[in-house]
Protein backbone atom coordinates (compact mmCIF):
# COMPACT_ATOMS: atom_id res chain seq x y z
CA UNK A 1 0.00 0.00 0.00
CA UNK A 2 0.84 3.33 -0.53
CA UNK A 3 1.41 6.55 1.83
CA UNK A 4 2.57 9.82 2.21
CA UNK A 5 3.28 11.30 5.24
CA UNK A 6 3.70 15.04 5.86
CA UNK A 7 4.88 15.62 9.74
CA UNK A 8 4.08 19.08 10.07
CA UNK A 9 0.19 20.69 9.87
CA UNK A 10 1.54 24.00 10.17
CA UNK A 11 4.30 26.06 8.90
CA UNK A 12 5.53 29.48 9.95
CA UNK A 13 7.85 31.53 8.27
CA UNK A 14 8.69 34.84 8.13
CA UNK A 15 9.04 36.63 4.56
CA UNK A 16 12.20 36.52 2.70
CA UNK A 17 13.13 32.96 4.87
CA UNK A 18 13.85 29.80 3.24
CA UNK A 19 10.96 27.38 3.05
CA UNK A 20 10.77 23.71 2.84
CA UNK A 21 7.84 21.58 3.74
CA UNK A 22 8.70 18.17 3.97
CA UNK A 23 7.24 14.67 2.24
CA UNK A 24 8.02 11.18 3.20
CA UNK A 25 6.48 8.30 0.93
CA UNK A 26 5.94 4.74 1.15
CA UNK A 27 5.48 2.69 -2.44
CA UNK A 28 6.71 -0.49 -3.58
CA UNK A 29 6.68 0.43 -7.14
CA UNK A 30 8.45 3.42 -8.94
CA UNK A 31 6.91 6.47 -7.66
CA UNK A 32 5.33 9.69 -9.17
CA UNK A 33 5.31 12.42 -7.22
CA UNK A 34 3.37 15.57 -7.14
CA UNK A 35 2.88 19.06 -4.84
CA UNK A 36 -0.76 20.25 -5.11
CA UNK A 37 -1.62 24.22 -3.50
CA UNK A 38 -4.85 25.20 -2.44
CA UNK A 39 -4.61 29.04 -1.72
CA UNK A 40 -7.50 30.93 0.08
CA UNK A 41 -10.68 30.04 -0.96
CA UNK A 42 -9.48 28.78 -3.81
CA UNK A 43 -9.69 25.13 -5.31
CA UNK A 44 -6.60 22.49 -5.15
CA UNK A 45 -4.39 23.14 -8.25
CA UNK A 46 -0.86 21.09 -8.93
CA UNK A 47 2.34 23.14 -8.06
CA UNK A 48 4.74 21.14 -9.78
CA UNK A 49 5.70 17.30 -10.34
CA UNK A 50 8.73 15.60 -9.96
CA UNK A 51 9.20 14.25 -13.71
CA UNK A 52 9.72 17.54 -14.82
CA UNK A 53 12.01 19.10 -12.86
CA UNK A 54 10.88 22.67 -13.04
CA UNK A 55 10.44 25.71 -10.84
CA UNK A 56 7.21 26.89 -10.27
CA UNK A 57 6.81 30.22 -8.39
CA UNK A 58 10.38 29.83 -7.39
CA UNK A 59 9.67 26.19 -5.16
CA UNK A 60 11.11 23.06 -6.67
CA UNK A 61 11.41 19.56 -5.51
CA UNK A 62 13.73 16.87 -5.65
CA UNK A 63 12.77 13.10 -5.34
CA UNK A 64 15.24 11.29 -3.16
CA UNK A 65 14.56 7.78 -3.44
CA UNK A 66 16.72 6.94 -0.83
CA UNK A 67 15.14 8.39 1.91
CA UNK A 68 11.68 8.03 0.33
CA UNK A 69 11.32 11.61 0.04
CA UNK A 70 9.98 14.90 -2.03
CA UNK A 71 10.43 18.10 0.20
CA UNK A 72 9.30 21.33 -1.29
CA UNK A 73 11.99 24.05 -0.71
CA UNK A 74 11.91 27.80 -1.74
CA UNK A 75 14.94 30.10 -0.67
CA UNK A 76 12.63 33.17 0.03
CA UNK A 77 9.15 33.03 1.20
CA UNK A 78 6.64 35.47 -0.48
CA UNK A 79 3.13 36.35 1.70
CA UNK A 80 1.43 35.29 -1.51
CA UNK A 81 3.28 31.86 -0.78
CA UNK A 82 1.05 31.34 2.40
CA UNK A 83 -1.93 28.38 1.35
CA UNK A 84 -2.45 25.19 1.85
CA UNK A 85 0.18 22.28 0.69
CA UNK A 86 -0.45 18.76 -0.29
CA UNK A 87 2.14 16.37 -1.26
CA UNK A 88 0.58 13.72 -3.39
CA UNK A 89 1.99 10.10 -5.30
CA UNK A 90 0.15 8.58 -8.13
CA UNK A 91 -0.52 4.85 -8.58
CA UNK A 92 -1.89 2.44 -11.15
CA UNK A 93 -4.92 0.74 -9.98
CA UNK A 94 -6.90 -1.39 -11.83
CA UNK A 95 -5.87 0.63 -15.28
CA UNK A 96 -6.33 3.76 -13.99
CA UNK A 97 -4.40 6.28 -12.23
CA UNK A 98 -4.84 7.28 -8.13
CA UNK A 99 -3.69 10.18 -6.25
CA UNK A 100 -3.02 9.13 -2.73
CA UNK A 101 -2.14 12.78 -0.70
CA UNK A 102 -0.39 13.52 2.43
CA UNK A 103 -2.54 15.08 5.03
CA UNK A 104 -1.34 18.80 4.05
CA UNK A 105 1.16 21.46 5.73
CA UNK A 106 -0.74 24.88 5.95
CA UNK A 107 2.02 27.29 5.32
CA UNK A 108 1.97 30.94 6.87
CA UNK A 109 4.38 33.69 5.73
CA UNK A 110 4.67 36.43 8.32
CA UNK A 111 5.93 39.81 7.67
CA UNK B 1 -16.98 26.49 -20.63
CA UNK B 2 -13.66 25.47 -19.38
CA UNK B 3 -12.59 24.21 -16.02
CA UNK B 4 -14.27 21.60 -13.65
CA UNK B 5 -17.79 22.64 -11.85
CA UNK B 6 -19.12 20.79 -9.04
CA UNK B 7 -23.14 21.35 -7.35
CA UNK B 8 -24.60 21.79 -4.76
CA UNK B 9 -22.33 23.56 -3.03
CA UNK B 10 -23.48 22.60 0.30
CA UNK B 11 -25.70 20.19 0.95
CA UNK B 12 -27.33 19.16 4.00
CA UNK B 13 -28.67 15.11 4.69
CA UNK B 14 -29.92 13.41 7.51
CA UNK B 15 -28.47 9.64 8.21
CA UNK B 16 -30.16 7.32 6.22
CA UNK B 17 -30.86 9.02 3.38
CA UNK B 18 -29.57 9.06 -0.11
CA UNK B 19 -27.38 11.80 -1.78
CA UNK B 20 -26.76 12.58 -5.50
CA UNK B 21 -23.38 14.94 -6.27
CA UNK B 22 -22.90 16.19 -9.43
CA UNK B 23 -19.77 17.43 -11.77
CA UNK B 24 -19.38 18.72 -14.77
CA UNK B 25 -15.51 18.04 -16.17
CA UNK B 26 -13.79 20.26 -18.18
CA UNK B 27 -13.88 19.78 -21.88
CA UNK B 28 -12.08 16.68 -23.57
CA UNK B 29 -11.68 15.36 -20.37
CA UNK B 30 -12.63 11.67 -20.50
CA UNK B 31 -11.17 10.93 -17.42
CA UNK B 32 -12.88 11.68 -13.85
CA UNK B 33 -11.86 11.01 -10.43
CA UNK B 34 -14.00 11.80 -6.97
CA UNK B 35 -12.24 11.87 -3.48
CA UNK B 36 -13.48 12.88 -0.19
CA UNK B 37 -12.32 15.34 2.18
CA UNK B 38 -12.67 15.01 5.86
CA UNK B 39 -11.65 17.96 8.23
CA UNK B 40 -8.38 18.22 8.64
CA UNK B 41 -7.25 15.26 5.85
CA UNK B 42 -5.95 15.04 2.47
CA UNK B 43 -8.39 13.89 -0.21
CA UNK B 44 -9.45 10.27 -0.31
CA UNK B 45 -9.51 8.69 -3.61
CA UNK B 46 -13.40 7.19 -3.89
CA UNK B 47 -13.10 6.04 -7.51
CA UNK B 48 -12.09 6.77 -10.84
CA UNK B 49 -14.35 6.73 -14.06
CA UNK B 50 -12.74 6.30 -17.58
CA UNK B 51 -14.77 6.65 -20.77
CA UNK B 52 -18.26 6.09 -18.47
CA UNK B 53 -16.61 2.63 -16.94
CA UNK B 54 -15.44 2.68 -13.71
CA UNK B 55 -11.47 1.75 -13.80
CA UNK B 56 -10.34 2.24 -10.20
CA UNK B 57 -11.82 2.16 -6.77
CA UNK B 58 -10.49 3.17 -3.20
CA UNK B 59 -11.23 1.92 0.20
CA UNK B 60 -15.16 2.58 -0.23
CA UNK B 61 -17.92 0.48 0.63
CA UNK B 62 -20.74 -0.13 -2.33
CA UNK B 63 -22.98 2.68 -1.11
CA UNK B 64 -20.66 4.86 -2.61
CA UNK B 65 -21.22 4.27 -6.44
CA UNK B 66 -20.91 6.60 -9.91
CA UNK B 67 -21.70 7.39 -13.49
CA UNK B 68 -20.31 9.17 -16.03
CA UNK B 69 -22.02 10.26 -18.73
CA UNK B 70 -21.14 11.34 -22.81
CA UNK B 71 -21.10 14.82 -21.98
CA UNK B 72 -18.41 14.68 -19.38
CA UNK B 73 -20.55 15.19 -16.41
CA UNK B 74 -20.73 12.71 -13.48
CA UNK B 75 -22.08 12.08 -10.35
CA UNK B 76 -21.48 10.21 -7.25
CA UNK B 77 -24.42 8.68 -5.24
CA UNK B 78 -23.74 7.55 -1.67
CA UNK B 79 -26.65 5.15 -0.32
CA UNK B 80 -27.88 4.67 3.32
CA UNK B 81 -25.63 8.01 4.98
CA UNK B 82 -23.68 7.74 7.85
CA UNK B 83 -22.71 10.58 10.24
CA UNK B 84 -18.82 10.02 8.51
CA UNK B 85 -20.01 10.46 5.47
CA UNK B 86 -19.93 14.42 6.43
CA UNK B 87 -16.80 15.72 4.15
CA UNK B 88 -15.80 17.87 1.04
CA UNK B 89 -16.37 15.91 -1.55
CA UNK B 90 -14.07 17.19 -4.38
CA UNK B 91 -14.72 15.98 -8.34
CA UNK B 92 -11.09 16.22 -10.37
CA UNK B 93 -11.03 15.53 -14.21
CA UNK B 94 -7.79 15.29 -17.05
CA UNK B 95 -7.56 13.88 -20.46
CA UNK B 96 -7.05 9.93 -20.18
CA UNK B 97 -3.74 10.15 -22.11
CA UNK B 98 -1.72 11.77 -19.16
CA UNK B 99 -1.10 11.09 -16.16
CA UNK B 100 -0.82 14.25 -14.46
CA UNK B 101 -2.79 17.36 -14.82
CA UNK B 102 -5.62 16.85 -12.91
CA UNK B 103 -8.11 19.86 -12.94
CA UNK B 104 -10.08 20.10 -9.49
CA UNK B 105 -13.46 21.20 -8.81
CA UNK B 106 -14.67 23.35 -5.95
CA UNK B 107 -16.26 20.49 -4.13
CA UNK B 108 -19.72 19.94 -2.37
CA UNK B 109 -19.71 20.22 1.32
CA UNK B 110 -21.88 17.21 2.55
CA UNK B 111 -22.96 17.57 6.18
CA UNK B 112 -24.98 14.24 7.48
CA UNK B 113 -27.03 15.21 10.23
Amino acid sequence: AQRVTQPEKLLSVFKGAPVELKCNYSYSGSPELFWYVQYSRQRLQLLLRHISRESIKGFTADLNKGETSFHLKKPFAQEEDSAMYYCALTSVTGGGNKLTFGTGTQLKVEL
Amino acid sequence: ETGVTQSPTHLIKTRGQQVTLRCSSQSGHNTVSWYQQALGQGPQFIFQYYREEENGRGNFPPRFSGLQFPNYSSELNVNALELDDSALYLCASRNGQETYGYTFGSGTRLTVV
